[in-house]
């Protein structure tokens, strides 16, 4: 069965620091894959999606993620930290296209500090 | 364009009462999704409406949950009895049509269940 696996519950930064939320999935073919943000109270947004081609893909708000096939990871990352960006992040796969049905992580919450 | 909305924000019940939630999705999406998310975990599909049909409900306790979106339109929740583990924030999200998962879903901003 298709999971998906963040390892860090819990990260916290200082505001203009790098950023590398981790993602490993487990899927036997290559799988949709999704980064999703929350903010309190809100619901969620996606930043980012890779379904084929190059493995860097850029989202909104300055985030990038990098799919490797090899080590099964879609990681996060952001060159810049703003405090705005302190929020729930959600990695999440589908096993096809047609199937839609997205599976999320369990998520990593970012604490920034000025 | 308008988006997912959901209603009410919060609610809280005993244990045992029923409740209902609310979704109207975009205007014109054909495929509507209901998550469950509890307290430090992330969203869990429940059930998958592809207009007015049920694409997808294997992870619904049909004991006690039941959706409907008998117009193709809006959609209810509801939950009889519940229980303190229903505790959570119930998600609705669209996207335009089944196999359009290339717009990524659009979601509500939910409504949080306690349950005491």
């Amino acid at each position: 069965a298709q999971s998906v696996t963040q390892p860090d519950i819990h990260i916290t930064v200082s505001e203009g620091a790098s950023l590398e939320l981790r993602c490993n999935y487990s899927y036997g073919a290559t799988p949709y894959l999704f980064w999703y943000v929350q903010s309190p109270g809100q619901g969620l947004q996606l930043l980012l999606k890779y379904f084929s081609g190059d493995t860097l893909v850029q989202g909104i708000k300055g985030f990038e993620a990098e799919f490797k096939r090899s080590q099964s990871s879609f990681n996060l990352r952001k060159p810049s930290v703003h405090w705005s960006d302190a929020a729930e992040y959600f990695c999440a796969v589908a096993r096809s296209y047609n199937t839609d049905k997205l599976i999320f992580g369990t998520g990593t919450r970012l604490q920034v500090f000025p | 364009e308008a988006g997912v909305a959901q209603s009410p924000r919060y609610k809280i019940i005993e244990k045992r009462q029923s409740v209902a939630f609310w979704c109207n999705p975009i205007s014109g999406h054909a495929t509507l999704y209901w998550y469950q998310q509890i307290l430090g975990q992330g969203p869990k599909l429940l059930i998958q409406f592809q207009n007015n049909g049920v694409v997808d409900d294997s992870q619904l306790p049909k004991d006690r949950f039941s959706a409907e979106r008998l117009k193709g339109v809006d959609s209810t929740l509801k939950i009889q009895p519940a229980k303190l583990e229903d505790s959570a924030v119930y998600l609705c999200a669209s996207i335009p049509v089944q196999g359009a998962l290339g717009y990524g879903y659009t979601f509500g901003s939910g409504t949080r269940l306690t349950v005491v």
